[in-house]
């Protein structure tokens, strides 16, 4: 049973089209999160959701939209995309959103591969 | 914010040989350092954390330590096979609202 499931798995598309990725997690985390993983193999905090509000919002082009329909989903949608959004972009959950009290134990999907031609 | 570098970017070592990754933070507000293995086409998965209060921790063949006087903290994987061959990442995070800070990743290669 996936505890973290990201769609779709790969996703080709054209310079200045519009694409979600959908991610879900049956956990029972609080925290949902996106991040980037570039062609070097960098991984990038782009947001963070607790609880369907948006907690953590990186510098991140407003091309990018992340939506939280329900604790367990967090969505990510993209506008106009560039060339330069080619990257695996990774849905991860947490159980609280980290803090002196620790957790912050992160469980990842297996990740989105956009590549924008 | 929080930096964390990590080094060496690729290490190669024979079966059986041991590694170490070591990684540096910036915030001394910093308190939890945990260590995520990705294996090729997959998400970074935990295989070993550490808390501020604590110097070293053991798992089998892989131990995690931690200076936090020095802002350092390293991985040791003992008796190294095949299937320990991954990108590992270092991360690190302490302010409440905050998001794990990954370093820059360590292919680790382990030939037999």
């Amino acid at each position: 049973d996936t505890a973290v499931s990201q769609t779709p798995k790969y996703l080709v598309t054209q310079m200045g089209n519009d694409k979600s990725i959908k991610c879900e997690q049956n956990l029972g985390h609080d925290t949902m999160y996106w991040y980037k993983q570039d062609s070097k193999k960098f991984l990038k905090i782009m947001f963070s959701y607790n609880n369907k509000e948006l907690i953590i919002n990186e510098t991140v082009p407003n091309r990018f939209s992340p939506k939280s329909p329900d604790k367990a989903h967090l969505n990510l949608h993209i506008n106009s995309l560039e060339l330069g959004d080619s990257a695996v972009y990774f849905c991860a959950s947490s159980q609280d959103g980290g803090g002196p009290s620790g957790a912050n134990v992160l469980t990842f999907g297996a990740g989105s591969r956009l590549t924008v031609l | 914010g929080e930096n964390v570098e990590q080094h060496p970017s690729t290490l190669s070592v024979q079966e059986g040989d041991s590694a170490v990754i070591k990684c540096t933070y910036s915030d001394s507000a910093s308190n939890y350092f945990p260590w995520y293995k990705q294996e090729l086409g997959k998400g970074p998965q935990l295989i070993i954390d550490i808390r501020s209060n604590v110097g070293e921790k053991k798992d089998q063949r892989i131990a995690v330590t931690l200076n936090k006087t020095a802002k350092h903290f390293s991985l040791h994987i003992t008796e190294t096979q095949p299937e320990d061959s991954a990108v590992y990442f270092c991360a690190a995070t302490g302010e409440a609202g905050t998001a794990l800070i990954f370093g820059k990743g360590t292919t680790l290669s382990v030939s037999s």
